[in-house]
């Protein structure tokens, strides 16, 4: 079954630092997510990307946040300046190729960020 | 109250009983999804329920949507002790691109 592939699965960084959450979504999607979960809370939505733009960001996705999709098989979320706050597990989806009638996103399996 | 929100908030039960949550939302919606994710891993999608279906079924899963009440719950049957996990509901709504997520049941099942 196809899958959604997130590297790492964990990574701890320095405040202040630049990281960058890789992700290979399922090839035939088109539409892409960034979600985030702090430990032991809800799963908060980050972004969502169609046709190499921004569909939707939240309050959340503020300027230290982008997203990339470089080589149309790799989608990126990079953090400029990471701060305590930003420790959390970083959810990739990718959902089908037409939104309204996609059933449901598939989900990586996670990074796990640790911001020390 | 927040867009999703399930209850009970935690849930306990022997195996073999039947589990059901449920989810309330605030706005109109296009879609409700359910989720189940175990402990610090992925999330990984269950059913997906349209704004004009009433009921689902998926296997030992059934989920039922009243869009007048804004409601939708989730049972589970037979439970077996590896349907432990935390089920979330997530809804969308008309001219958005995301789904948000609820707050989630912690569902344990006994063995």
């Amino acid at each position: 079954e196809p899958e959604v592939t997130q590297t790492p699965s964990h990574q701890v960084t320095q405040m202040g630092q630049e990281v960058i959450l890789r992700c290979v979504p399922i090839s035939n999607h088109l539409y892409f997510y960034w979600y985030r979960q702090i430990l032991g809370q809800k799963v908060e939505f980050l972004v969502s990307f169609y046709n190499n733009e921004i569909s939707e960001k939240s309050e959340i996705f503020d300027d230290q946040f982008s997203v990339e999709r470089p080589d149309g098989s790799n989608f990126t979320l990079k953090i400029r300046s990471t701060k305590l706050e930003d420790s959390a597990m970083y959810f990739c989806a990718s959902s089908g190729t037409v939104w309204y009638h996609s059933y449901g996103y598939t989900f990586g399996s996670g990074t796990r960020l640790t911001v020390v | 109250s927040q867009q999703g929100e399930e209850d009970p908030q935690a849930l306990s039960i022997q195996e073999g009983e039947n589990a059901t949550m449920n989810c309330s939302y605030k706005t109109s919606i296009n879609n409700l999804q359910w989720y189940r994710q175990n402990s610090g891993r992925g999330l990984v999608h269950l059913i997906l329920i349209r704004s004009n279906e009433r009921e689902k079924h998926s296997g030992r899963l059934r989920v039922t949507l009243d869009t007048s009440k804004k409601s939708s719950s989730l049972l589970i049957t037979a439970s077996r002790a590896a349907d432990t996990a935390s089920y979330f509901c997530a809804t969308d709504t008309s001219g958005t691109y995301k789904y948000i997520f609820g707050t989630g049941t912690r569902l344990k099942v006994l063995a």
